[in-house]
């Protein structure tokens, strides 16, 4: 069974910093390419970032570039993303998300496994 | 980035058939890349529904489908059940920068 299991979230004030994490099982992580996807609260679903199966290739969402970092250890099976200068409208559930299939974050593939997420909330 | 666009709210009677609509542009679904949707139940993560435009994940029920013209697609379901209450995204490619994602604005559907 896959399980993605998000963590690191919390309060934090604006302009600090926040890492989430995402341990990855019941598949060959280093298999697939992997995303962050967020929802602020009552709000609709963000793509925030994705990362090649070799970190190769990794792409941000506008509002993120430059601020956030996503990075990946396959001999942990796990996904990180390093969040700075944090703003309040960075404020929502942070998503670990597995493709569907391919090695790379180019390809127009689905998002077939989410774990529950971990919020993070930017406020002083 | 660009997002699609997806109406607010679609409501129909138990046995009913709804559809919803999702519309991009020439950077994403109308450069024919494929269509993907999700179900989020309230309070859970989002599910895949759709893949490919109309593909069904195993244990999906054939009441669900999807479809795809131009720069649109569209999700349709037939005999609509309570259980199916929840928000549904639309997802798609967008050449406009190297990986980028695009989901639509979210759809609530509600059964009377």
């Amino acid at each position: 069974e896959v399980q993605l299991v998000e963590s690191g979230g919390g309060l934090v004030q604006p302009g600090r910093s926040l890492r989430l994490s995402c341990v990855a099982s019941g598949f060959t992580f280093d298999d697939y390419a992997m995303h962050w996807v967020r929802q602020a609260p009552g709000k609709g679903l963000e793509w925030v970032s994705g990362i090649s199966w070799n970190s190769i290739i990794i792409a941000y969402a506008d509002s993120v570039k430059g601020r956030f970092t996503m990075s990946r250890d396959n001999a942990k099976n796990s996904l990180y993303l390093e969040m700075n200068s944090l703003r309040a409208e960075d404020t929502a559930l942070y998503y670990c998300v597995k493709q569907t299939v391919g090695l790379s974050v180019v390809v127009a593939a689905a998002f077939d496994h989410w774990g529950q997420g971990t919020p993070v909330t930017v406020s002083s | 980035q660009s997002v699609l666009t997806q109406p607010p709210s679609v409501s129909g009677a138990p046995g009913q058939r709804v559809t919803i609509s999702c519309t991009g542009s020439r950077s994403n679904i109308g450069a024919g890349y494929d269509v993907h949707w999700y179900q989020q139940l309230p309070g859970t993560a989002p599910k895949l529904l759709i893949y490919g435009n109309s593909n069904r994940p195993s244990g999906v029920p054939d009441r669900f489908s999807g479809s795809k013209s131009g720069t649109s697609a569209s999700l349709a379901i037939t005999g609509l059940q309570a259980e199916d209450e929840a928000d549904y995204y639309c997802q798609s490619y967008d050449r406009s920068l190297t990986g980028s994602r695009v989901f639509g604005t979210g759809t609530k559907v509600t059964v009377l």
